[in-house]
């Protein structure tokens, strides 16, 4: 069965500094893999999504960026943290072809 | 493109009272349509999907969605609310052969009262 990784689970940083957060699917081969920030009390904001390796497509600009360094990695960064990227960091997959999305446990970020 | 209405940001029920959670959608096209359920600092989960055949799908939980092409809606239902029902309720469409993002609705939260 398939399984979906993320880490760390909670994290506080300080405003200014770097992001990195990973998330990893196990069980499947080539998922469509998707990066989702959820703000205090709001819907779900689609960041990043990929359909393979190497291949990133961004919905909303800003000072996030996303990798995918192997087939079932997908790693979200930013180099200068904001107040504003406070929220619920959410990695999906879902398989090539479909359409249904499965989440990972998310990642609570606090900027200070 | 796609747009997808869930009516009551919040809907309160009483324990073992009927569950409806409201959901509209647009699309040009055949839809795929979806609820996904996410219990507090959790992530979404399935909770049932239609993508053809039987209008009426049965998911997880005891929950289950009727899609209504002439009514452009796919409301959610369960007979009876338990308290372990209160959670974030999200109804998502996609595009039949179209890309594979979907539109989220912005959310209703179920309040199940003992």
């Amino acid at each position: 069965s398939q399984t979906i990784h993320q880490w760390p689970a909670t994290l506080v940083q300080p405003v200014g500094s770097p992001l990195s957060l990973e998330c990893t699917v196990e069980g499947t081969s080539n998922p469509n893999l998707y990066w989702y920030r959820q703000a205090a009390g709001r819907g779900l904001q689609l960041l990043f999504y990929s359909v393979g390796i190497g291949q990133i497509s961004s919905e909303v600009p800003q000072n996030l960026s996303a990798s995918r360094p192997q087939d079932r990695q997908f790693i979200l960064s930013s180099k200068k943290l904001l107040l504003s990227d406070s929220g619920f960091y959410l990695c999906a997959w879902s398989a090539g072809g479909r359409y249904e999305q499965y989440f990972g446990p998310g990642t609570r970020l606090t900027v200070t | 493109a796609q747009s997808v209405t869930q009516l009551g940001s919040h809907v309160s029920v009483s324990e073992g009272a009927l569950v409806l959670l409201r959901c509209n959608y647009s699309s040009s096209v055949p839809p795929y349509l979806f609820w996904y359920v996410q219990y507090p600092n959790q992530g979404l989960q399935l909770l049932l999907k239609y993508t053809t055949g039987a209008t009426l799908v049965k998911g997880i939980n005891g929950f289950e969605a009727e899609f209504k092409k002439s009514e452009t809606s796919f409301h959610l239902t369960k007979p009876s609310a338990h308290m372990s029902d209160a959670a974030e309720y999200f109804c998502a469409v996609s595009d039949q052969g179209g890309s594979y993002i979907p539109t989220f609705g912005r959310g209703t939260s179920l309040i199940v009262h003992p």
